[in-house]
């Protein structure tokens, strides 16, 4: 049982370059959401979706567009990167819309814009 | 809406020492409580989570939590801290309303010293 996988672990792209984050889980969860994590800032919710082909913004939307054509996959697009999108990302999911559940996370995927 | 406080960033303690972690949240209903712990590297761990009854909740790992609603507090506790246990912790509030997402605290850092 995979869980939630994410690729690529680490990525260094330039100002300006476009990338997709990928998120896929096995689970048949409905819920997956896209956090980025730095230091001193805990956790922040980027965009989340609870189930395919509905999603909506969390804390910290702007620069990233979302999608959720499937159940299992929940790609998280950048489209310019900036320097202040250095981060740690994590993808999570819960098997379950409403808030009660327990979040399954992935292993995150390291990001540096340079 | 719901908010989570842990006023601690980073706590160090001595190995088979006694552990607590504190954690308040805004909410003005029963939330739903989480800790979370994340090693070095890796993504989040659920430790145990509160959603009704007992208010003293066992988790892995040794871990207790115990919900306090006068004090609107959720602390972690654990009796003897062994060197594994250094991690970052996170605690978290959900509430059973439509798709309000989960919110976390920004973490306390664990350290374990011989």
């Amino acid at each position: 049982n995979a869980g939630v996988t994410q690729t690529p672990k680490f990525q260094v792209l330039k100002t300006g370059q476009s990338m997709t984050l990928q998120c896929a889980q096995d689970m048949n969860h409905e819920y997956m959401s896209w956090y980025r994590q730095d230091p001193g800032m805990g956790l922040r919710l980027i965009h989340y979706s609870v189930g395919a082909g509905i999603t909506d913004q969390g804390e910290v939307p702007n620069g990233y567009n979302v999608s959720r054509s499937t159940t299992e996959d929940f790609p998280l697009r950048l489209l310019s990167a900036a320097p202040s999108q250095t981060s740690v990302y994590f993808c999570a999911s819960r098997r379950d819309r409403v808030g009660t559940g327990e979040l399954f996370f992935g292993e995150g995927s390291r990001l540096t814009v340079l | 809406a719901q908010s989570v406080t842990q006023p601690d960033i980073h706590i160090t303690v001595s190995e088979g020492a006694s552990l607590e972690l504190r954690c308040n949240y805004s909410y003005g209903a029963t939330p739903y409580l989480f800790w979370y712990v994340q090693s070095p590297g890796q993504g989040l761990q659920l430790l145990l989570k509160y959603f009704s009854g007992d208010t003293l909740v066992q988790g892995i790992k040794g871990f207790e939590a115990e919900f306090k609603r006068s004090q609107s507090s959720f602390n972690l506790r654990k009796p003897s801290v062994h060197w594994s246990d250094a991690a970052e912790y996170f605690c978290a509030v959900g509430i059973n309303s439509g798709n309000t997402p989960l919110v976390f605290g920004k973490g306390t850092r664990l350290s374990v010293i011989a």
